[in-house]
């Protein structure tokens, strides 16, 4: 099993609808990130939370909005999916120096 | 501001060429640099740079940081095809409460037959 988990793997949508993302880890980290990627920007954070209790934007945080349900699981979420968020996103853990981040494979979101 | 600077953005080479890829950084209370190979999804973990001047090294790979300069370079000899990809850079951000790892824009290789 993956250490880390994210569903859906691909997601079609249409402008204006609301979107989850989820992502699930066995590592036991406290530390979750959320990244989306795009062509020639490299990876760039929307959220990050270092524990349950904590949740901190990133760089790009407008029009996103997570959840930290669990220490295993963090989810993003879209309220008004909009074209320019088609994107692929990760999701990532870390432990506490944050040397070293095990990341899931990737969701490739297309808001049309 | 913390930032990490990757050069070139982009390189094509053929197999069997040397390659070498730049990574900068401007990092409070710096500890490691971290270098991922991202394919075709997830990137995933090649090596961690903590000390200056000590080589790591795997296979045809190597890397090397200069704490001094704040630099560190990912060496790729007789390339490969499969060494086709987007290389990052990565450098954690501490912070009282811990850290987070602030990424390079990162370098497109690709390597052609």
């Amino acid at each position: 099993d993956a250490d880390v988990t994210q569903t859906p793997r691909n997601r079609i949508t249409k402008t204006g609808k609301r979107i989850m993302l989820e992502c699930s880890q066995t590592k036991g980290h406290d530390r979750m990130y959320w990244y989306r990627q795009d062509p020639g920007l490299g990876l760039r954070l929307i959220y990050y939370s270092f524990d349950v209790k904590d949740i901190n934007k990133g760089e790009i945080s407008d029009g996103y909005s997570v959840s930290r349900q669990a220490q295993a699981k963090f989810s993003l979420s879209l309220e008004s999916a909009i074209p320019n968020q088609t994107a692929l996103y990760f999701c990532a853990t870390s432990d506490f120096a944050g040397t070293e981040a095990f990341f899931g494979q990737g969701t490739r979101l297309t808001v049309v | 501001e913390d930032k990490v600077v990757q050069s070139p953005l982009s390189l094509v080479v053929h197999e069997g060429d040397t390659v070498t890829l730049n990574c900068s950084y401007e990092v409070t209370n710096f500890r490691s640099l971290l270098w991922y190979k991202q394919e075709k999804k997830a990137p995933t973990f090649l090596f961690m740079l903590t000390s200056s001047g000590i080589e790591k090294k795997s296979g045809r790979l190597s890397s090397i940081l200069d704490k001094k300069e704040l630099f560190s370079i990912l060496n790729i000899t007789a390339t490969q095809t499969g060494d086709s990809a987007v290389y990052l850079c990565a450098v954690p951000r501490m912070r009282t409460s811990g850290s987070r790892l602030t990424f390079g824009e990162g370098t497109q290789l690709t390597v052609n037959p």
